[in-house]
């Protein structure tokens, strides 16, 4: 079975510039999640979906992160106009939220962007 | 809401020595969170290790321990004795609610001396 799979897998950018991440999801997993993990820090939520809905976006800076799933599978995040924090690695991952007891995620290999 | 602290940023040990990475966290969630150690080996992707969803449970695998102690609100991950082959990132991470979003602490380097 195929795993989360990302691209592109690096990025770099000048400040201004937009770039687009593209996630596919675990086959069947409903549920899709972006974290932005800084170098030498953790995974930071942005934002997660379960089938084409937003279920909490709090942590996306919304004036210039965009992110969408339209028909439940595949998901692309967007940022608009970078800026040198946005430097980090983007992660998607993936889970099933029925049956079972937890819901692991799987995640992807990431996308490592920097901005010049 | 929810954090998870990792006091050790980096932690070198020689092969077959034991190993405890610290692990702290809060929620302001009603029910006990579920708790999970992620590793990042060298060149590949973040995985899970072990997970415990039960308060008072132990999780184990590969060799690694973990006991979620709600008292504490602690989290600790534990080996007897590690190989060159445990050198990686690990992350303590919890979920608040089934299938939310994972809060992750920010990792702890090993670094296993042959």
């Amino acid at each position: 079975e195929a795993g989360v799979t990302q691209s592109p897998r690096y990025a770099v950018l000048q400040e201004g510039q937009a770039v687009s991440f593209w996630c596919d999801p675990i086959s069947g997993h409903d549920t899709l999640y972006w974290y932005q993990q800084p170098r030498d820090q953790g995974p930071q939520l942005l934002v997660y979906f379960r089938d084409e809905a937003v279920i909490d976006n709090s942590q996306l800076p919304s004036d210039r992160f965009s992110a969408v799933r339209p028909k439940g599978t595949n998901s692309t995040l967007k940022i608009q106009s970078a800026k040198q924090g946005d430097t980090a690695t983007y992660l998607c991952a993936s889970s099933l939220s029925w049956g079972g007891n937890y819901a692991e995620q799987f995640f992807g290999p990431g996308t490592r962007l920097t901005v010049l | 809401g929810d954090s998870v602290t990792q006091t050790e940023g980096q932690v070198t040990v020689s092969e077959s020595k034991s190993l405890i990475i610290n692990c702290t966290y809060s929620t302001t969630s009603i029910a006990y969170p579920n708790l999970f150690w992620y590793v990042r080996y060298p060149g590949e992707g973040l995985q899970l290790l072990l997970k415990v969803i039960t308060a008072g449970q132990k999780g184990s695998s590969r060799g690694f321990e973990a006991t979620y102690n709600k008292e504490t609100t602690s989290f600790h991950l534990q080996k007897a004795s590690v190989q060159e082959s445990d050198s990686a990132v690990y992350y303590c991470a919890l979920a608040s609610g089934f299938a939310s979003a994972l809060t992750f602490g920010s990792g702890t380097k090993v670094i296993v001396l042959p």
